[in-house]
């Protein structure tokens, strides 16, 4: 399959540690952030979402928060597991339409 | 429920040859459409988006065009490959809205 993110930042993290992937977005009229977990030779899958009008969502075993004072956003995993081994993306909306893609961090679970 | 399809999955292509690589979205209307290249180690690059049958933006110039002849395809195409057309192609839909993008499972593209 496709070898996504050769030289991409890589955080390692033990089985069953708590994740933290960070990402700064770069426009600050972006009203809505995603995370998306790509695997070798796949397509992006969606994770979670968050508008800009909340600081924290959470779903199953993640939690995206948003800090729109700094720009910044981040995914935290609970339990990671070696399933959750992929790159993983943030994306932002400046616009009705578009998105953009920060660059992604690997995250490789350790057993 | 919505589904993406993607196809080829992988394709070699001589440079100077032609492209057509499609996408089709079911389960769903209107949707906005988007092509992605992706490189190795990179992130998203986007191509082109479609908000409507016809209605084509282009992110980025190139040898590369898009069209949407129906409401729910989406075509990749290009004339004539260059080296460095190789990537990672994918394509992507999403409903109007606070939506996020759902993307099929891309195309390799080799170009020898």
């Amino acid at each position: 399959g496709e070898s996504v993110g050769l030289h991409l930042p890589t955080l390692s993290v033990q089985e069953g540690d708590n994740s933290i992937i960070n990402c700064a977005y770069s426009n600050s009229a972006s009203d809505y952030f995603i995370w998306y977990k790509q695997e070798s030779g796949k397509g992006p899958q969606f994770i979670i979402d968050i508008r800009s009008n909340m600081d924290k969502r959470q779903g199953q075993r993640v939690t995206v928060l948003l800090n729109k004072t700094v720009k910044h956003l981040s995914l935290q995993i609970a339990a990671t597991q070696p399933g959750d081994s992929a790159v993983y993306f943030c994306a932002e909306r400046p616009g009705t339409y578009k998105y953009i893609f920060g660059t992604g961090t690997r995250l490789k679970v350790l057993a | 429920s919505q589904t993406i399809h993607q196809w080829p999955a992988t394709l070699v292509q001589p440079v100077g040859s032609p492209l057509s690589l499609e996408c089709t979205v079911e389960g769903t209307s209107n949707p906005n459409l988007y092509w992605y290249r992706q490189a190795a180690g990179r992130g998203l690059q986007l191509l082109f988006y479609s908000v409507g049958i016809g209605q084509i933006s282009s992110e980025v110039p190139q040898n590369l065009s898009a069209s949407r002849p129906q409401d729910r395809q989406f075509i990749l195409s290009s004339k004539k490959l260059l080296l460095s057309d190789s990537g990672f192609y994918l394509c992507a839909w999403k409903p109007p809205g606070y939506e996020p993008q759902h993307f099929g499972d891309g195309t390799r593209l080799s170009i020898l």
